[in-house]
This record gives C-alpha cells, sequence and structure tokens, in this order.
C-alpha cells in the first residue's frame, strides 16, 4: 500500500508569493493533519481535517490556510510569504481523528523563502 | 498552552552503550506517542502509551509512562549504528477530542561505530 503522498518535495519561493502543498492520504484513512518543522524543533500543528471538516487549528497565523477534498486528500495554502515560513511542511494522515490515532507521516515538502 | 519538554537534545554514545530520553510535562497528558526521525527523513511512530505506569518493549527499546501520566521515557539497550536519528515524544492535552498533537524538541541520538 502507498504511504501518505506529498508534493512538491522541494519548492523555492520568493517573500510576498503564495504556496500550495499537496497530501494524499495512506488508502482508508480520513484524517490529514499538517505540521510545520523547522530545523533542529520538532513538529508543530497546524491543521487538522477529519471527513472534509478542520477539526483543529494551531498558533499560525491566517495566512496560512487548508482544505480537504471529498477523496480525503488535502491541500496547505500559504500566503504572503515571509522568509520565516522556510520549513519542511509535514503532512500526516491517520485513520481515526482522535489523538490516540498514530499519525502516517509523508516524506514532507522543502519550502525555502528567499 | 501546552509544552513537552524533551532531555537531553543530544546524546552521543559508542556502538554497544544504552541510551535514554526523557519527555516531561507540567500538566497531565492524556497519552504518549514516540516517533523517530532519521537524518533527511519524516518522522515514524514507534509506539503509544495511554496507561498510568505503563511499560511497553519493542526489542531493544523500552516505553515507559509515569504514574502520574506527567513524563515518559524511551530506552535503547545496546545501541546500533541503526539507531541513529532524532526521538520525538508527542502529546495531547488532556480532554482533547481531536488530534493535535504537541511534539517535543526532539532528542538526537548519534552512534559512534
Amino acid at each position: 500500500d502507498a504511504g501518505v503522498t506529498q508534493s512538491p518535495t522541494h519548492l523555492i519561493k520568493t517573500r510576498g508569493q503564495q504556496v500550495t502543498l499537496r497530501c494524499s492520504p495512506i488508502s482508508g484513512h480520513k484524517s490529514v493533519s499538517w505540521y510545520q518543522q523547522v530545523l533542529g524543533q520538532g513538529p508543530q500543528f497546524i491543521f487538522q481535517y477529519y471527513e472534509k471538516e478542520e477539526r483543529g487549528r494551531g498558533n499560525f497565523p491566517d495566512r496560512f490556510s487548508a482544505r480537504q477534498f471529498p477523496n480525503y486528500s488535502s491541500e496547505l495554502n500559504v500566503n504572503a510569504l515571509l522568509l520565516g515560513d522556510s520549513a519542511l511542511y509535514l503532512c500526516a494522515s491517520s485513520l481515526g481523528g482522535g489523538h490516540n490515532s498514530p499519525l502516517h507521516f509523508g516524506n514532507g515538502t522543502r519550502l525555502t523563502v528567499t | 498552552g501546552q509544552q513537552v519538554m524533551q532531555i537531553p537534545q543530544y546524546q552521543h554514545v559508542q556502538e554497544g552503550e544504552d541510551f535514554t530520553t526523557y519527555c516531561n510535562s507540567s500538566t497531565t497528558l492524556s497519552n504518549i506517542q514516540w516517533y523517530k526521525q532519521r537524518p533527511g527523513g519524516h518522522p515514524v511512530f514507534l509506539i503509544q502509551l495511554v496507561k498510568s505506569g505503563e511499560v511497553k518493549k519493542q526489542k531493544r527499546l523500552t516505553f515507559q509512562f509515569g504514574e502520574a501520566k506527567k513524563n515518559s521515557s524511551l530506552h535503547i539497550t545496546a545501541t546500533q549504528t541503526t539507531d541513529v536519528g532524532t526521538y520525538f515524544c508527542a502529546s495531547a492535552a488532556g480532554g482533547t477530542s481531536y488530534g493535535k498533537l504537541t511534539f517535543g524538541q526532539g532528542t538526537i541520538l548519534t552512534v559512534h561505530p
């Protein structure tokens, strides 16, 4: 079975631009979460979607938005990019939407903002 | 908000030595999950603990959850070079109904052959 797939793998953007990151969960998983990982730190929670509804939002500005599609894939959008948005963006899927469901992470999208 | 503190930040060991990383919280944790991230890779789920005082083993890895559910540890016996990576603990705040996990800052393990 395919794992969580994310695209693109790498991205270079300029300050002020907008970016869309994509994620396909493991087949059968209905929950998708997005995390930001800055070098040397643990992943930080951005959003969780379960059954196409937003179930949680982390401490990120409104420039960050996401959605989940009927096939459970998801997109993360970031507007008005700042240098500090440079990070590894991880998508994780889980079978259930609760906190006891282990997360299965994709390989991530490495975003560099110049 | 909830914080999960993890120590040490770095650990360098000789192959065959033991390794332990600790995870502490000032608040009661609903659960604790442990993940391993190899250099250049993504976090991979290792195990979940939910009961007070719970101990689980996976081959050379032993995971413990404190009696007060405020701390946890991961112990590796006789490390191997394949154990290299960053080990993260992660938890949800008590009563959280959705899947937000708060990750510790991780312990970077280096194993010298």
